[in-house]
């Protein structure tokens, strides 16, 4: 897997957009980066995957460099709700169990 | 929107004890996964199955674990005499390529 590297922590008003960076420098071509949550005491949750395209779906949008060394997350109208340890990876194979790391903190302030 | 089913939510053993943890996967996928978390830890992997067997284990999963998929639709794991330190959420989990894993929202084992 690539490795990635994320803040420990970020803080994001109610309403904004919250833009959470990953760094994956060392992603090979036909790695998907892939990003999930955990909100605290729930299971995790898939948010969003892609390989060199933006993308976009009902939950983010999620930029990847034209390098593909590092992409962004980005909840376009952050929720209380959505404060929570987010997860970005990059697995040689998606197939194989996930290790989570550390993430980034996102705490939503009213 | 489909989801996976764990059942007991909570569930309390005697050390010990044999459990056993229940998961209903979504229907048309077709990678398996247990995963734990300690409280106040990572979610930790255990085990993944697929095509009917174990495709990979952590050095979690050692000889008191073991999973079944025993009627094409449930995804169990077992653990065979559970000790103080097996207390944790385990997550039960499925995917299909290329999308993610959808998670279950957890059993509670309590091992007292």
């Amino acid at each position: 897997d690539a490795k990635t590297t994320q803040p420990p922590s970020m803080d994001c008003a109610e309403g904004r957009a919250a833009n959470l960076p990953c760094n994956h420098s060392t992603i090979s071509g036909n790695e998907y980066v892939y990003w999930y949550r955990q909100i605290h005491s729930q299971g995790p949750q898939y948010i969003i995957h892609g390989l060199k395209n933006n993308e976009t779906n009902e939950m983010a949008s999620l930029i990847i460099t034209e390098d593909r060394k590092s992409s962004t997350l980005i909840l376009p109208h952050a929720t209380l709700r959505d404060t929570a340890v987010y997860y970005c990876r990059a697995p040689q194979r998606e197939a194989d169990g996930l290790t989570f790391g550390k993430g980034t903190h996102l705490i939503i302030q009213p | 929107e489909p989801e996976v089913t764990q059942t007991p939510s909570h569930q309390v053993t005697q050390m010990g004890q044999e459990v056993i943890l229940r998961c209903v996967p979504i229907s048309n996928h077709l990678y398996f996964y247990w995963y734990r978390q300690i409280l106040g830890q990572k979610v930790e992997f255990l085990v993944s199955f697929y095509n009917n067997e174990i495709s990979e284990k952590s050095e979690i999963f050692d000889d008191q674990f073991s999973v079944e998929r025993p009627d094409g639709s449930n995804f169990t794991l077992k653990i065979r005499s559970t000790k103080l330190e097996d207390s944790a959420m385990y997550f039960c989990a499925s995917r299909t390529d290329p999308y993610g894993y959808t998670f279950g929202s957890g059993t509670r084992l309590t091992v007292v």
